[in-house]
Formats: C-alpha cells, sequence, structure tokens
C-alpha cells in the first residue's frame, strides 16, 4: 500500500512565523503534491513537483516556497505565516503519467494549521 | 478552461436509498477521471480510476460510470458507513500531472 505521511495532524503558529510542513512517501512516487482545503472552496494546489530539484506552481503559491532535496520528501514552507492561511494541508503522490494517461494522487492524512 | 462541477452539493438518503452522484467535467482529452472519498478531518481516499467512455469500476457499494461529458457514482443500497464526502477530479490540460478538483458531493446515509 502506499503510505503518505505528514509531520503533524494539528500545528498552531503565530503571525510571522516561518513554518514547515513535510510530507514523505515510501512508493518511490516521481511527482508529489501539495494542496490546501478550505470549507466551498475545495482543494486548491499550492505547487508540485515531478522530480528532484523540480517545481511547479500551482493556483495559489503566493506566500508559500517548496523544496525536494529528495524523491521521497516534499516540504511546504510558509515564509511569513499569516492568518488566511490557517487551513488543513494536503500532500500527495503520484506516478508519472504519459501522453494519454495521468495517474492517480495518493493524500496524506493531512495538517490543521492555525495561525493566530 | 478546465472545469469540474459536481451535484448535488450535498445529499441525505436513508439506509439503503440508492442514489447517483454527478461529475460533468470540461477537458480538452481526457486522461482520467479520479473519484475520492474524505472522511471529515482526514486526507481523500482514492476509490477509482476511469479513462474512457464507457468504462465502469465497482467497489462494493459504489459503481462508477464514465460518459464523454460526465461521470456518475452509483451507492446501492447506502450503510451509515458510507456518509463522506465524495470528491470528482480530472487531469488539467496544462499538466500531466496535475488534477483539478471538484468541489465535492457530501454524503449523509442515516439508519
Amino acid at each position: 500500500d502506499v503510505k503518505v505521511t505528514q509531520s503533524s495532524r494539528y500545528l498552531v503558529k503565530r503571525t510571522g512565523e516561518k513554518v514547515f510542513l513535510e510530507c514523505v512517501q515510501d512508493m518511490d512516487h516521481e511527482n508529489m503534491f501539495w494542496y490546501r482545503q478550505d470549507p466551498g472552496l475545495g482543494l486548491r494546489l499550492i505547487y508540485f513537483s515531478y522530480d528532484v530539484k523540480m517545481k511547479e506552481k500551482g493556483d495559489i503559491p503566493e506566500g508559500y516556497s517548496v523544496s525536494r532535496e529528495k524523491k521521497e520528501r516534499f516540504s511546504l514552507i510558509l515564509e511569513s505565516a499569516s492568518t488566511n492561511q490557517t487551513s488543513m494541508y494536503l500532500c500527495a503522490s503520484s506516478l508519472p503519467g504519459t501522453s494519454w494517461r495521468t495517474n492517480e494522487q495518493f493524500f496524506g492524512p493531512g495538517t490543521r494549521l492555525t495561525v493566530l | 478552461e478546465d472545469q469540474v462541477t459536481q451535484s448535488p452539493e450535498a445529499l441525505r438518503l436513508q439506509e439503503g436509498e440508492s442514489s447517483s452522484l454527478n461529475c460533468s467535467y470540461t477537458v480538452s482529452g481526457l486522461r482520467g477521471l479520479f473519484w475520492y472519498r474524505q472522511d471529515p478531518g482526514k486526507g481523500p481516499e482514492f476509490l477509482f480510476t476511469l479513462y474512457s467512455a464507457g468504462e465502469e469500476k465497482e467497489k462494493e457499494r459504489l459503481k462508477a460510470t464514465l460518459t464523454k461529458k460526465e461521470s456518475f457514482l452509483h451507492i446501492t443500497a447506502p450503510k451509515p458507513e458510507d456518509s463522506a464526502t465524495y470528491l470528482c477530479a480530472v487531469q488539467r490540460s496544462n499538466s500531466g500531472y496535475a488534477l483539478n478538483f471538484g468541489k465535492g458531493t457530501s454524503l449523509l446515509v442515516t439508519p
């Protein structure tokens, strides 16, 4: 079974703090993703990575950065946390697709981040 | 523009009362339509992938079908433990990797 783990289930931080969210997958997947999920807005893609040291912006990258130094690990960094970044953060991974096939993503349990 | 629209937003069923959830999509060149189940406070759990119109997949009381414009998740004789939010997603036109998700259908099955 694919296993995606996230470093914390719940996190409380202060405005202005630098926040690190870590994600690790154990299935040798090339692709990794960070989403945030808010009521009424659904899942929104922040960043994704299709290889080590590679990254692409999603729909809402402002205020976030990412790091992928090893294939199994993808970190999301909130440079200076703000209250509007209070959310559920979800990490996912998948195998690479082809020009005619996209593969399913497997999600971690999520991190509920509260910024005070 | 890529779009994934799920309906209804919420559905309440009696135990044993079968129904269907809808996912309509617009994307150029479908490369996969995905169904997920999400329980409160947890990450989405993968259910099915469908790749071509006419394809069907089944798992216990769930059956997913696909046409060229929409997908249905049929729930037969649901039980209270089927209560969850069901999410649908398709690949983004400008990416071979990333997905566009619908906002989900929240299903409540009462005894």
